[in-house]
């Protein structure tokens, strides 16, 4: 089983969706959680981290459920500049700070 | 901005060529990392590095080998290439704690 194991789309989505992806982790050791974009053959760039608490950066709305150890990524009003894939990200304690990588879900946004 | 450079995007190498990948980073990092990224696979750890001469294993170290002999510079050997080391190799550095990752642009390798 996979540590980090997500949904590989694709997602197909019209400009101005909402679009959620969801993504568990097996883990229950992991502290830290963080969504990454990567556009084709370039490389992730930090999206954002998640809290607890729930954490919203503009559009982008991300939360973790501890108990069932899921994570999510909500997407408001899609753009097209949205397209990418999105990596579900979650690290170990320790100073390490071993990052383990889910394989990703693809996002098109269309006109 | 924390800056992590490859020294390479693309490479083309025959099978058996011994080949090294570089990777700088310009913010004093401690810790720095070398993944393969392949279709479906998703990013795997070959090696990472906490320190100057310190080298850790990861998920899928045979074939490779790395060396930390500055702390802004981490570098990955493939010993003797073979076609299945074929994929993109991606390099990364964050400092110590719980933070996001830099990672450099990338170096798509083909072994032929």
């Amino acid at each position: 089983r996979k540590e980090v194991e997500q949904d590989p789309g694709p997602f197909n989505v019209p400009e101005g969706a909402t679009v959620a992806f969801n993504c568990t982790y097996s883990n229950s050791a992991s502290q830290s959680f963080f969504w990454y974009r990567q556009d084709c053959r370039k490389e992730p760039k930090l999206l954002m981290s998640v809290y607890s608490s729930g954490n919203e950066d503009g559009r982008f709305t991300a939360q973790l459920n501890r108990a069932s150890q899921y994570i999510s990524l909500l997407i408001r009003d899609s753009k097209l500049s949205d397209s990418a894939t999105y990596l579900c990200v979650s690290s170990l304690s320790g100073g390490y700070n071993k990052l383990i990588f889910g394989a990703g879900t693809r996002l098109a946004v269309h006109p | 901005d924390v800056k992590v450079t490859q020294s390479s995007r693309y490479l083309v190498k025959r099978t058996g060529e011994k080949v090294f990948l570089e990777c700088v980073q310009d913010m004093d990092h401690e810790n720095m990392f070398w993944y393969r990224q392949d279709p479906g696979l998703g990013l795997r750890l070959i090696y990472f590095s906490y320190d100057v001469k310190m080298k850790e294993k990861g998920d899928i170290p045979e074939g490779y080998s790395v060396s930390r002999e500055k702390k802004e510079r981490f570098s990955l050997i493939l010993e003797s290439a073979s076609t299945n080391q074929t994929s993109m190799y991606l390099c990364a550095s964050v400092d110590r704690g719980l933070g996001g990752y830099t990672f450099g642009s990338g170096t798509r390798l083909t072994v032929v």
